[in-house]
């Protein structure tokens, strides 16, 4: 079954880029939307964003400045970059698939990853 | 933003018995093309990552028992255990897909009593 597994270092100094992957394993990236979503310690899931298999992009405002989602189809991936981090970013970051119906209505996020805790330090 | 609020945010059921949790957003996430409600329901163990157990407000993803149930529509929503399981010990969140930036409640905690 399809598989989600996030990678990247769990430690980011303030002011630096927090880079994560995301890699799809048991099934193809392609058809679906794939969201990044995260949960700081003791607070709600927040949204950051999303990127269909086409490459269009769908960011939350609160993070559009700083935030870029890309796809790499042949790697079975796809990545968070987030710029310019503060203790702020500190969270459980999170990878998931969006899964559609035949009429293409959205379902919501079937498969999720792990979760990846990153904390933002000097 | 849509706001997610749920109600309550924690709640101790006995084994066996009827566990309810509330969802209300700020906007209706009802959309009328399609007549879906697009809400959610996940269910969150200790040291685990989110599961989709209820989608359109009311349909049961695959695999997930019986004894869960959503309902409701445009602002108000419910989800209900009918008979609660040790195993159903979790927090549970809803979320609205209906329109960006997507949301969630702040989670419910369901203990056992």
């Amino acid at each position: 079954q399809v598989q989600l597994q996030e990678s990247g270092p769990g430690l980011v100094k303030p002011s630096e880029t927090l880079s994560l992957s995301c890699t799809v394993s048991g099934g193809s990236i392609s058809g679906y939307s794939w969201h990044w979503i995260r949960q700081p310690p003791g607070k709600r899931l927040e949204w950051i964003g999303d990127m269909y298999s086409s490459g269009s992009t769908n960011y939350n405002p609160s993070l559009m400045n700083r935030v870029t989602i890309s796809g790499d189809t042949s790697k079975n991936q796809f990545s968070l970059q987030l710029k310019s981090v503060t203790a702020a970013d500190t969270a459980v970051y999170y990878c998931a698939r969006e899964m559609f119906d035949y009429n293409g209505a959205g379902i919501g996020f079937d498969i999720w990853g792990q979760g990846t805790m990153v904390t933002v330090s000097s | 933003d849509i706001v997610m609020t749920q109600s309550p945010d924690s709640l101790a059921v006995s084994l066996g018995e009827r566990a309810t949790i509330n969802c209300k957003s700020s906007q209706s996430v009802f959309y009328s093309s399609n007549n879906k409600n697009y809400l959610a329901w996940y269910q969150q163990k200790p040291g685990q990552s989110p599961k989709l157990i209820i989608y359109w407000a009311a349909t049961r993803e695959s695999g997930v028992p019986d004894r869960f149930s959503g309902s409701g529509s445009g602002t108000d929503f419910t989800l209900t255990i009918s008979s609660l399981q040790a195993e159903d010990v979790a927090v549970y969140f809803c979320q609205q897909y209906y329109s960006s930036p997507y949301t969630f409640g702040q989670g419910t905690k369901l203990e056992s009593k």
